[in-house]
């Protein structure tokens, strides 16, 4: 079985704050992919970032980077220098690499709000 | 075209209505999904389409029927709906139902409400 656990429920931070968004996964799957997507206000789901289990690099883009450790099943996001348009609901999300009928897995999501 | 549009935004129905729901992308892909949302929760899968086939049905209710008349659009047909199913419905697109691995892109959703 899958699961992805968003133990954070609710962040607040104020703006240029560094946030660090936590994502722990299970699976028995020797290939999978893991991912994160913000969610505004608006509803829109917006895909950020996709790994696949094979590759451990740490990514980085603008603000937001991510750090993957199949070690500790961690894929945390961390966003630099928050601002407001950052308030959103993110969800990590596990996808099994066992075929076409393999489901995306959701995080119960994280919910940040950034202040001015 | 990198995106995935929804019609309606909003929709009110009442439980003996019938209306549908309509998903159009045009990046070539050819997986496309359903999936329910309720406040503050995380999106369920409801079908999967892959190649204009249905592929999954998470024991979704009859009263959803789901359709795709063809590689770009996507329709979610209702009937007989119920107050607790009121949620946002999101339509998603990825590149192929046989390559899992490519992410999926959503629409934005359409908020609909039963009374």
């Amino acid at each position: 079985a899958q699961k992805v656990t968003q133990a954070q429920t609710e962040i607040s931070v104020v703006e240029k704050e560094d946030v660090t968004l936590d994502c722990v996964y299970e699976t028995r799957d020797t290939t999978y992919y893991l991912f994160w997507y913000k969610q505004p206000p608006s509803g829109e789901l917006v895909f950020l970032i996709r790994r696949n289990s094979f590759d451990e690099q740490n990514e980085i883009s603008g603000r937001y980077s991510w750090n993957f450790q199949k070690s500790t099943s961690s894929f945390n996001f961390t966003i630099t220098a928050s601002q407001v348009v950052d308030s959103a609901v993110y969800f990590c999300a596990l996808l099994p690499g066992g075929g076409a009928n393999s489901k995306l897995t959701f995080g119960k999501g994280i919910t940040l709000s950034v202040r001015p | 075209d990198t995106e995935v549009t929804q019609t309606p935004k909003h929709l009110v129905m009442g439980m003996t209505n019938k209306k549908s729901l309509k998903c159009e992308q045009h990046m070539g892909h050819r997986a496309m999904y359903w999936y329910k949302q309720k406040a503050k929760k995380p999106p369920e899968l409801m079908f999967v389409y892959s190649y204009e086939k249905l592929s999954i049905n998470e024991s979704v209710p009859s009263r959803f029927s789901p359709e795709c008349p063809n590689s770009s659009l996507l329709n979610l047909h209702l009937h007989a709906l119920q107050p607790e199913d009121s949620a946002l419905y999101l339509c998603a697109s990825s590149y192929s139902g046989l390559a899992v691995w490519n992410e999926q892109f959503f629409g934005p959703g359409t908020r609909l409400t039963v009374l």
